[in-house]
């Protein structure tokens, strides 16, 4: 069964920019859960996905947002990028909502924000 | 607001001693708490779990107690092994909710 995959991989932006990240679940599960990933700061909860609503959110500002799609493939928007926002950004999928549901990361993106 | 900390940033463990990884939360809410295992540009990997009824929990090498009383946890690894060295990340979540926090991460080295 193939795992998580979040595309791009890498990528790099200037302030002021807006981009939109991609993942895509483990076949079979529901929900999609982001996280913001920086030195020091461990991984900060952005926001969860399930059966495209979203369930939960994280203290983000507005300009991070996310959807989901009927296949369950969820995409992450970050509008107005700031240099603050430099960080890996870390997709899980788990085949239910709630947080007793084991996740299942994926690799990441690296944004890269000058 | 750390809800989950993860005081010690870095580890460094010789091959076949025990490392112990610690982990302090704030919320006594909290009822359910994991570890997660990272290697370098991979994402985190679910390692162990343990429920607020229980408060020990092993799987092979990996035993994590769970101190209620004073909101602590820790990750036992016997004996660590090179292939251990990686960053850990406490979490935890509260009844029915839908969003696990993490801690900060603390980066194991096991030296041969």
């Amino acid at each position: 069964k193939a795992g998580v995959t979040q595309t791009p991989r890498y990528l790099i932006k200037t302030r002021g920019q807006q981009v939109t990240l991609s993942c895509s679940p483990i076949s079979g599960h529901r929900s999609v859960s982001w996280y913001q990933q920086t030195p020091g700061q461990g991984l900060q909860f952005l926001f969860e996905y399930f059966s495209e609503t979203q369930r939960n959110k994280g203290n983000f500002p507005g300009r991070f947002s996310g959807r989901q799609f009927s296949n369950s493939r969820s995409e992450m928007n970050v509008s107005t990028l700031e240099l603050g926002d430099s960080a890996l950004y870390l997709c899980a999928s788990s085949l239910a909502s709630g947080s007793l549901n084991e996740q299942f990361f994926g690799p990441g993106t690296r944004l890269t924000v000058l | 607001d750390q809800q989950v900390k993860q005081n010690s940033p870095s580890l460094s463990v010789q091959e076949g001693r025990i490392s112990i990884l610690n982990c302090d939360y704030t919320n006594s809410m909290f009822d359910y708490f994991l570890w997660y295992k990272k290697y370098p540009a991979e994402g985190p990997t679910f390692l162990i779990s343990i429920s607020s009824i229980k408060d020990k929990n092993e799987d092979g090498r990996f035993t994590v107690f769970l101190n209620k009383s004073a909101k602590h946890l820790s990750l036992h690894i016997v004996p660590s092994q090179p292939g251990d060295s990686a960053v850990y990340f406490c979490a935890a979540s509260i009844p029915g909710g839908f969003k696990t926090i993490f801690g900060a991460g603390t980066r194991l080295f096991v030296k041969a």
